[in-house]
């Protein structure tokens, strides 16, 4: 079975400083990997998504995350904060077999951007 | 293109009740996914639904259903509302064919809230 870890319920940043969040995963297949972001009271946002193409997948407002096979890892960075990035970050694996393929997710990350 | 939309917005029911939500996927979406999210189970897969029928399911109790029309809009019902059932319930629509990889995306979600 499919599962993530998120380490860190809360991280707060500086403006202007590096944004880490951190995600693990558990799987016995070759996992698709996806960080969604979620503003208050609204939906879910797709940041970026890793499909097995290249380890280093860019997304959206400039995050990127790294797919590490041997971390088991599939952390989300930014070199720069800015106070819009403060939300709610969501790391989620596809479930696998049959007919799955809903997205697990992890438990989320709150980000809090300083001034 | 519009994205998904879901109605209404909010919601408010007392116990034993039962409510229907609705779901608009983005147009040629033929996947819908709903997904409830608490502060304390996080996001949880609920059912999915696929040119109508329901291709995976969740773990949930009966009295969460759901079906999809021939125009891919999709409702969910809950009957007999419990107070642990007041959540916020997304809506995700995909293409559906590529089960592992297509992306999801959101609507802004239904806030339930049961007294």
């Amino acid at each position: 079975a499919q599962s993530v870890t998120q380490l860190g319920s809360h991280v707060s940043v500086s403006e202007g400083a590096l944004v880490l969040l951190r995600c693990n995963y558990s799987s016995s297949v070759p996992p698709y990997l996806f960080w969604y972001v979620q503003y208050p009271n609204q939906g879910l946002q797709l940041l970026l998504k890793y499909t097995s193409a290249a380890t280093l997948v860019k997304g959206i407002n400039g995050f990127e995350a790294e797919f590490k096979k041997s971390e088991t890892s599939f952390h989300l960075t930014k070199p720069s904060a800015h106070m819009s990035d403060a939300a709610e970050y969501f790391c989620a694996v596809r479930a696998y077999g049959g007919s799955q393929g809903n997205l697990i997710f992890g438990k989320g990350t709150k980000l809090s951007v300083k001034p | 293109k519009a994205g998904v939309t879901q109605t209404p917005r909010y919601l408010i029911k007392t116990r034993g009740q039962q409510v229907t939500l609705s779901c608009s996927p983005i147009s040629g979406h033929r996947s819908v996914s709903w997904y409830q999210q608490t502060p304390g189970q996080g996001l949880q897969f609920l059912f999915e639904y696929f040119s109508e029928t329901q291709r995976n399911k969740g773990n949930f109790p009966g009295r969460f259903s759901g079906r999809q029309f021939s125009n891919s809009r999709s409702e969910m019902n809950v009957s007999t509302l419990e107070l642990g059932d007041s959540a916020l319930y997304l809506c995700a629509s995909s293409l559906g064919y590529q089960l592992y990889t297509d992306t999801q995306y959101f609507g802004p979600g239904t806030r339930l809230t049961v007294l």
